[in-house]
């Protein structure tokens, strides 16, 4: 079967640094992608990785390690307006035809 | 400005009345994707296209039809729509090479009672 792994929550306060992780266990693996959605709102695309390492934008890096089939956002100089929910999504197969998304993580940042 | 807008985005009705969503992108993408979103459930993927006339099935496609005529349209259809359909439920498009950063709708929330 095809699972992704995420906490469901976390919490934390203005300016901390916080980091989400994804475990992911598919049948394919081609990359990982990380996703913010506000609450109901239209999801948005944040990062991609396809090789092991660190990709940083901004106050966003995403991390990949393909042999322990991990990843992580890590977000920094936190904001309110982080307060969202936030899914790894990974890319099944070369073809790139579906992502799978895990279940999410909502972050919610305080004064 | 380019987007992929959803019509419409809020819609109550009755089980076995069929109902389409219409969905449509303006950035020439080949990739295109309905999604449904439930409480803890997380994005789970209905159906896709890879360009027009070509279509395959996703996660959960039961009680779900959708057709591409036109690279910028995909309908999502609903022939007999049942409760366990009530979901929120989203289209999304990308290039083809490029799936992983997909560009989403605002969403069209659906209730069937």
């Amino acid at each position: 079967g095809q699972s992704l792994e995420q906490p469901s929550e976390v919490t934390a306060v203005e300016g901390a640094i916080v980091q989400i992780n994804c475990t992911y266990q598919t049948s394919g693996f081609y990359g990982l992608s990380w996703y913010q959605q506000h609450d109901g709102g239209a999801p948005t695309f944040l990062s991609y990785n396809a090789l092991d390492g660190l990709e940083e934008t901004g106050r966003f890096s995403s991390f990949l390690s393909r042999s322990d089939s991990y990843g992580y956002l890590l977000l920094q100089e936190l904001q309110m307006k982080d307060s969202a929910s936030y899914f790894c999504a990974v890319r099944e197969n070369q073809a790139g035809t579906a992502l799978i998304f895990g279940k999410g993580t909502t972050l919610s940042v305080s004064s | 400005e380019a987007q992929v807008t959803q019509n419409p985005r809020y819609l109550i009705t009755v089980t076995g009345k069929k109902l389409t969503v219409t969905c449509s992108q303006n950035m020439n993408h080949e990739y295109m994707s309905w999604y449904r979103q439930d409480p803890g459930l997380g994005l789970r993927q209905i159906y896709y296209s890879m360009n027009v006339e070509v279509t395959d099935k996703g996660d959960v496609p039961e009680g779900y039809k959708v057709s591409r005529k036109e690279k910028r349209n995909f309908p999502l259809i609903l022939e007999s729509p049942s409760p366990n359909q009530t979901s929120l439920y989203f289209c999304a498009s990308s290039p083809r090479d490029r799936v992983y950063e997909q560009y989403f709708g605002p969403g069209t929330r659906l209730t069937v009672t």
